[in-house]
């Protein structure tokens, strides 16, 4: 059984549109994240929620809007995409609060905005 | 403000040979450091940890780390590389004590290829 799942694994799409990355966690954790890697493989946190609360919420467009409605869950949704948006998009869990937690990651997004 | 550096963009080593990779953070207490591995098309996976204890942290996959206050380091490294290393790892840091309104920071990663 998967960890952590995203779907899709790979989204191409055109500038413009409106797409959704969904994200289920099976281990039970109580924090997930979303990280956005981008070509140059650095990789930066977006959001953290822990038990469907907004815990880190960092300085991203408001086109992006993620959603927990419960805690194995967690979705990105993404308005008005635009080409710098291309990246591979990461959930994360974690059992804990801490930083200190081991963080358990997905396979990624791929996301291509033509 | 808490950061990280990996100096080294990327290392090719043979197999068998042996494998440090280098991790410098900026913070201004002991953090959390950790250690990931992403192999191609693949999410993160962590190899080791350090919050205090013994300064060298065995990980999984033969890897080991060592923390050195006085360098502000904590350096990968392992024996003998295997062709199945070959991956992206990524060095990071985390404030110890903390809550999860304070972010795990990652390095800028290092990419390892390994000649058979």
């Amino acid at each position: 059984d998967t960890a952590v799942s995203q779907t899709p694994k790979y989204l191409v799409t055109q500038m413009g549109n409106d797409k959704s990355i969904k994200c289920e966690q099976n281990l039970g954790h109580d924090t997930m994240y979303w990280y956005k890697q981008d070509s140059k493989k650095f990789l930066k946190i977006m959001f953290s929620y822990n038990n469907k609360e907004l815990i880190i919420n960092e300085t991203v467009p408001n086109r992006f809007s993620p959603k927990s409605p419960d805690k194995a869950h967690l979705n990105l949704h993404i308005n008005s995409l635009e080409l710098g948006d291309s990246a591979v998009y990461f959930c994360a869990s974690s059992q804990g609060l801490t930083p200190g937690d081991e963080q358990f990651f997905g396979p990624g997004t791929r996301l291509t905005v033509l | 403000a808490q950061s990280v550096t990996q100096p080294d963009i990327h290392i090719t080593v043979s197999e068998g040979a042996s494998l440090e990779l280098r991790c410098n953070y900026s913070y201004g207490a002991t953090p959390y450091l950790f250690w990931y591995v992403q192999s191609p098309g693949q999410g993160l996976q962590l190899l080791l940890k350090y919050f205090s204890g013994d300064t060298l942290v065995q990980g999984i996959k033969g890897f080991e780390a060592e923390f050195k206050r006085s360098q502000s380091s904590f350096n990968l490294r392992k024996p003998s590389v295997h062709w199945s290393d070959a991956a992206e790892y990524f060095c990071a840091v985390g404030p110890l004590g903390k809550t999860s309104y304070d972010k795990v920071i990652f390095g800028p990663g290092t990419s390892l290829s390994v000649i058979p």
